[in-house]
């Protein structure tokens, strides 16, 4: 089955800065790669997702790029606040549905004022 | 739009009880799926369900753990005979066919004494 692995696992940094999580996936048959925002006790949340048929996309401050090649996303938030602040998780899928998600393990972002 | 609904969202039995936890799909979509967060962990893919079909319960534990999606009503999730490791944040998610985005609900927080 899939495998994806997320790093790093925590991520400080200051207001205004970029910041930059990674996550390679096992199973080249995925084809859809959405990242999640989740705040303490509450629900994840989807912020961007890429296909497989896209290299990069973009939406405002947040950017995610794929290489299927290495089999490897990434997740890039510029010009970071305060309320960035989350756990961030990538996720994979291929084949059955979309729903079928399996996450990587999550990074806690911290941006100080 | 009520979003993805679950309820309760904070539920507390004792070693042996049963747990059901309930979702109801945002309007118009009839694609369920119920993930587990253990503790600083990601979420993990437990069963997919359509209108009275489970689609792919791959992630279900064998034992004690049941999952349905009535013609009408919400989606159950049951856990027969909980034990202390089945504390978690249990989420729901729902999407209007197989290959659109998830959209979560705030999950159950389940408390096993």
């Amino acid at each position: 089955g899939e495998n994806v692995e997320q790093h790093p696992s925590t991520l400080s940094v200051q207001e205004g800065d970029s910041a930059v999580i990674k996550c390679t996936y096992s199973d080249s048959a995925s084809n859809y790669f959405p990242w999640y925002k989740q705040e303490l006790g509450k629900r994840p949340q989807l912020i961007i997702d890429i296909r497989s048929n896209v290299g990069e996309k973009k939406d405002q401050r947040i950017a995610v790029t794929l290489n299927k090649t290495a089999k490897h996303f990434s997740l890039h938030i510029t010009e970071t606040q305060p309320e960035d602040s989350a756990v961030y998780f990538c996720a994979a899928i291929g084949g059955t549905s979309y729903g079928k998600l399996t996450f990587g393990q999550g990074t806690i972002l911290t941006v100080h004022p | 739009n009520a979003g993805v609904m679950q309820n309760p969202r904070h539920l507390v039995r004792r070693r042996g009880q049963e747990a059901r936890l309930r979702c109801s799909p945002m309007k118009g979509h009839s694609h369920v799926y119920w993930y587990r967060q253990l503790p600083e962990e990601g979420l993990k893919f437990m069963v997919y369900l359509q209108k009275e079909n489970i689609i792919d319960e791959s992630g279900m534990p064998k034992e004690r753990f049941s999952a349905e999606f009535p013609k009408e009503g919400p989606s159950i999730l049951r856990i027969q005979q909980v034990v202390r490791g089945d504390s978690a944040a249990y989420f729901c998610a729902s999407s209007p066919t197989a290959f659109e985005k998830l959209f979560f609900g705030s999950g159950t927080q389940l408390s096993v004494l």
